[in-house]
Protein backbone atom coordinates (compact mmCIF):
# COMPACT_ATOMS: atom_id res chain seq x y z
CA UNK A 1 0.00 0.00 0.00
CA UNK A 2 0.82 3.61 -0.38
CA UNK A 3 2.53 5.22 2.05
CA UNK A 4 2.58 8.66 0.46
CA UNK A 5 -0.30 9.88 -1.83
CA UNK A 6 -0.42 13.24 -3.71
CA UNK A 7 -3.72 12.83 -5.74
CA UNK A 8 -2.37 16.07 -7.97
CA UNK A 9 -0.30 14.89 -10.50
CA UNK A 10 -0.24 18.70 -11.91
CA UNK A 11 -1.59 21.99 -10.54
CA UNK A 12 -1.89 25.58 -12.18
CA UNK A 13 -2.02 28.84 -9.89
CA UNK A 14 -1.84 32.30 -11.01
CA UNK A 15 1.35 34.02 -10.06
CA UNK A 16 0.88 36.00 -6.52
CA UNK A 17 -2.12 33.80 -5.61
CA UNK A 18 -1.98 31.50 -3.32
CA UNK A 19 -1.86 27.37 -3.70
CA UNK A 20 -2.46 24.10 -1.42
CA UNK A 21 -0.62 20.59 -2.80
CA UNK A 22 -2.37 17.43 -0.89
CA UNK A 23 -0.80 15.41 0.83
CA UNK A 24 -1.98 12.11 3.07
CA UNK A 25 0.37 9.35 4.56
CA UNK A 26 -0.61 6.23 6.48
CA UNK A 27 1.52 4.98 9.21
CA UNK A 28 0.85 3.56 12.41
CA UNK A 29 3.84 4.64 14.01
CA UNK A 30 3.07 7.42 16.85
CA UNK A 31 6.55 9.28 16.15
CA UNK A 32 7.37 10.31 12.60
CA UNK A 33 8.45 13.06 10.52
CA UNK A 34 6.86 14.64 7.73
CA UNK A 35 9.05 16.87 4.78
CA UNK A 36 8.33 18.82 1.76
CA UNK A 37 10.81 19.22 -1.23
CA UNK A 38 11.23 21.10 -3.95
CA UNK A 39 12.57 19.53 -7.56
CA UNK A 40 12.49 22.49 -10.46
CA UNK A 41 13.60 21.86 -14.03
CA UNK A 42 17.37 21.71 -13.25
CA UNK A 43 16.83 18.69 -11.06
CA UNK A 44 18.03 19.48 -7.41
CA UNK A 45 16.20 18.45 -4.74
CA UNK A 46 15.58 20.96 -2.28
CA UNK A 47 14.38 20.86 1.43
CA UNK A 48 10.65 23.02 1.94
CA UNK A 49 9.54 22.53 5.34
CA UNK A 50 9.21 20.10 8.35
CA UNK A 51 5.92 18.94 10.49
CA UNK A 52 7.19 16.47 13.74
CA UNK A 53 4.06 14.08 14.34
CA UNK A 54 4.18 15.75 18.22
CA UNK A 55 4.29 19.57 16.68
CA UNK A 56 1.07 21.56 18.32
CA UNK A 57 1.22 24.08 15.60
CA UNK A 58 1.62 23.97 11.51
CA UNK A 59 4.95 24.33 10.71
CA UNK A 60 5.93 27.29 8.27
CA UNK A 61 8.89 28.96 6.65
CA UNK A 62 8.48 32.14 4.74
CA UNK A 63 6.07 31.56 2.13
CA UNK A 64 5.43 28.08 3.21
CA UNK A 65 3.19 26.78 5.49
CA UNK A 66 1.94 23.36 6.05
CA UNK A 67 -2.01 22.26 6.91
CA UNK A 68 -1.26 19.35 9.66
CA UNK A 69 -4.38 17.27 9.97
CA UNK A 70 -2.93 14.63 12.38
CA UNK A 71 -6.70 12.70 12.54
CA UNK A 72 -6.99 13.04 8.78
CA UNK A 73 -3.37 12.12 7.94
CA UNK A 74 -2.67 14.51 5.92
CA UNK A 75 -0.08 17.34 5.67
CA UNK A 76 -1.18 20.13 3.00
CA UNK A 77 1.70 22.38 1.59
CA UNK A 78 0.59 26.31 1.06
CA UNK A 79 2.66 28.04 -0.60
CA UNK A 80 1.52 32.00 -0.79
CA UNK A 81 2.28 34.46 -3.28
CA UNK A 82 3.36 32.03 -6.07
CA UNK A 83 6.35 33.27 -7.67
CA UNK A 84 7.09 32.05 -11.68
CA UNK A 85 10.09 30.17 -9.66
CA UNK A 86 7.86 28.11 -7.86
CA UNK A 87 7.72 26.34 -10.53
CA UNK A 88 8.66 22.79 -10.03
CA UNK A 89 7.57 19.24 -8.78
CA UNK A 90 7.05 19.30 -5.15
CA UNK A 91 7.27 16.22 -3.25
CA UNK A 92 5.70 14.90 0.20
CA UNK A 93 7.89 12.48 2.21
CA UNK A 94 7.56 10.90 5.73
CA UNK A 95 10.54 9.46 7.86
CA UNK A 96 8.85 7.08 11.02
CA UNK A 97 11.00 7.30 14.02
CA UNK A 98 10.11 4.01 15.66
CA UNK A 99 12.28 2.03 14.32
CA UNK A 100 16.01 2.29 13.46
CA UNK A 101 16.78 2.40 9.62
CA UNK A 102 13.48 3.53 9.07
CA UNK A 103 14.10 5.67 5.29
CA UNK A 104 11.97 8.56 3.87
CA UNK A 105 9.26 7.59 1.71
CA UNK A 106 8.16 9.48 -0.99
CA UNK A 107 5.13 10.62 -2.83
CA UNK A 108 4.93 10.62 -6.61
CA UNK A 109 5.05 14.50 -6.74
CA UNK A 110 2.84 16.63 -7.78
CA UNK A 111 3.80 19.25 -10.90
CA UNK A 112 3.10 23.08 -10.07
CA UNK A 113 3.27 25.24 -12.58
CA UNK A 114 3.11 28.86 -12.60
CA UNK A 115 0.94 31.21 -14.94
CA UNK A 116 2.43 34.73 -15.03
CA UNK B 1 30.93 24.71 -0.62
CA UNK B 2 29.22 21.96 -1.97
CA UNK B 3 27.21 20.36 1.03
CA UNK B 4 26.72 16.95 -0.87
CA UNK B 5 28.56 16.30 -4.34
CA UNK B 6 28.27 13.75 -6.56
CA UNK B 7 30.07 12.65 -9.89
CA UNK B 8 30.03 12.24 -12.47
CA UNK B 9 26.19 14.53 -13.33
CA UNK B 10 25.90 12.76 -16.40
CA UNK B 11 26.83 9.13 -17.10
CA UNK B 12 26.09 7.97 -20.80
CA UNK B 13 27.84 4.02 -21.63
CA UNK B 14 26.70 1.07 -22.92
CA UNK B 15 24.89 -1.86 -22.01
CA UNK B 16 27.11 -4.36 -20.21
CA UNK B 17 29.46 -1.97 -18.72
CA UNK B 18 30.53 -1.29 -15.24
CA UNK B 19 30.22 1.99 -13.97
CA UNK B 20 30.53 4.09 -10.55
CA UNK B 21 28.95 7.04 -9.08
CA UNK B 22 31.01 8.70 -6.16
CA UNK B 23 29.00 10.91 -3.62
CA UNK B 24 30.89 12.75 -0.61
CA UNK B 25 29.44 15.09 2.00
CA UNK B 26 31.18 17.89 4.04
CA UNK B 27 27.98 18.17 6.19
CA UNK B 28 29.87 16.06 9.32
CA UNK B 29 26.41 13.49 9.05
CA UNK B 30 26.46 9.59 10.17
CA UNK B 31 23.83 8.69 7.52
CA UNK B 32 23.97 8.34 3.52
CA UNK B 33 21.21 7.01 1.07
CA UNK B 34 21.39 6.27 -2.57
CA UNK B 35 17.94 6.93 -4.62
CA UNK B 36 16.88 6.33 -7.54
CA UNK B 37 14.11 8.35 -9.67
CA UNK B 38 12.85 7.03 -12.44
CA UNK B 39 11.50 8.77 -15.62
CA UNK B 40 8.33 9.36 -13.92
CA UNK B 41 9.85 11.13 -11.40
CA UNK B 42 9.35 8.60 -8.82
CA UNK B 43 12.06 8.46 -6.13
CA UNK B 44 13.20 5.20 -4.59
CA UNK B 45 15.38 4.55 -1.58
CA UNK B 46 18.22 1.75 -2.68
CA UNK B 47 20.09 1.91 0.25
CA UNK B 48 21.07 3.54 3.45
CA UNK B 49 24.87 4.00 5.38
CA UNK B 50 24.90 5.00 8.92
CA UNK B 51 28.40 5.43 9.86
CA UNK B 52 29.70 3.26 6.81
CA UNK B 53 27.57 0.14 7.83
CA UNK B 54 24.45 -0.55 5.29
CA UNK B 55 21.01 0.03 6.87
CA UNK B 56 18.66 -0.35 4.09
CA UNK B 57 18.82 -2.79 1.21
CA UNK B 58 15.88 -2.18 -0.72
CA UNK B 59 15.18 -4.77 -3.28
CA UNK B 60 17.45 -3.90 -5.58
CA UNK B 61 19.04 -5.87 -8.41
CA UNK B 62 22.91 -7.30 -6.81
CA UNK B 63 24.29 -5.73 -9.83
CA UNK B 64 24.52 -2.25 -7.91
CA UNK B 65 26.86 -2.55 -5.11
CA UNK B 66 27.74 0.37 -2.68
CA UNK B 67 30.49 1.28 -1.15
CA UNK B 68 31.06 3.09 1.79
CA UNK B 69 35.16 4.06 2.56
CA UNK B 70 33.84 6.33 5.30
CA UNK B 71 31.43 8.31 6.73
CA UNK B 72 31.83 10.88 4.73
CA UNK B 73 31.84 8.57 1.55
CA UNK B 74 29.30 6.57 -0.18
CA UNK B 75 30.23 4.99 -4.10
CA UNK B 76 27.45 3.50 -6.16
CA UNK B 77 28.78 0.74 -8.39
CA UNK B 78 26.90 -1.15 -10.95
CA UNK B 79 27.55 -3.99 -12.36
CA UNK B 80 26.20 -5.48 -16.54
CA UNK B 81 24.40 -1.87 -16.62
CA UNK B 82 21.17 -2.63 -18.19
CA UNK B 83 18.87 -0.18 -20.12
CA UNK B 84 15.90 -0.33 -17.07
CA UNK B 85 19.04 1.14 -15.11
CA UNK B 86 18.68 4.63 -16.48
CA UNK B 87 17.12 6.90 -14.14
CA UNK B 88 18.83 9.99 -11.89
CA UNK B 89 20.22 8.35 -9.54
CA UNK B 90 20.77 10.92 -5.96
CA UNK B 91 23.10 10.83 -3.02
CA UNK B 92 21.69 12.12 0.27
CA UNK B 93 22.66 12.32 3.96
CA UNK B 94 21.38 13.45 7.20
CA UNK B 95 22.40 13.38 10.56
CA UNK B 96 20.94 10.57 12.18
CA UNK B 97 17.93 8.84 11.39
CA UNK B 98 15.41 10.25 13.75
CA UNK B 99 12.10 11.22 12.08
CA UNK B 100 13.16 15.33 12.58
CA UNK B 101 16.17 14.87 10.51
CA UNK B 102 15.73 15.85 6.78
CA UNK B 103 17.76 14.66 4.48
CA UNK B 104 19.93 16.75 1.92
CA UNK B 105 20.82 15.51 -1.56
CA UNK B 106 23.08 15.98 -3.56
CA UNK B 107 22.45 17.18 -7.24
CA UNK B 108 21.87 13.99 -9.28
CA UNK B 109 23.48 11.67 -11.56
CA UNK B 110 21.92 10.85 -14.74
CA UNK B 111 22.87 7.72 -16.23
CA UNK B 112 21.37 7.19 -20.05
CA UNK B 113 22.37 3.20 -20.96
CA UNK B 114 22.19 2.87 -24.52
Amino acid sequence: AQKITQTQPGMFVQEKEAVTLDCTYDTSDQSYGLFWYKQPSSGEMIFLIYQGSYDEQNATEGRYSLNFQKARKSTNLVISASQLGDSAMYFCAMREGMNYGQNFVFGPGTRLSVLP
Amino acid sequence: DTAVSQTPKYLVTQMGNDKSIKCEQNLGHDTMYWYKQDSKKFLKIMFSYNNKELIINETVPNRFSPKSPDKAHLNLHINSLELGDSAVYFCASSQGQDDYNEQFFGPGTRLTVL
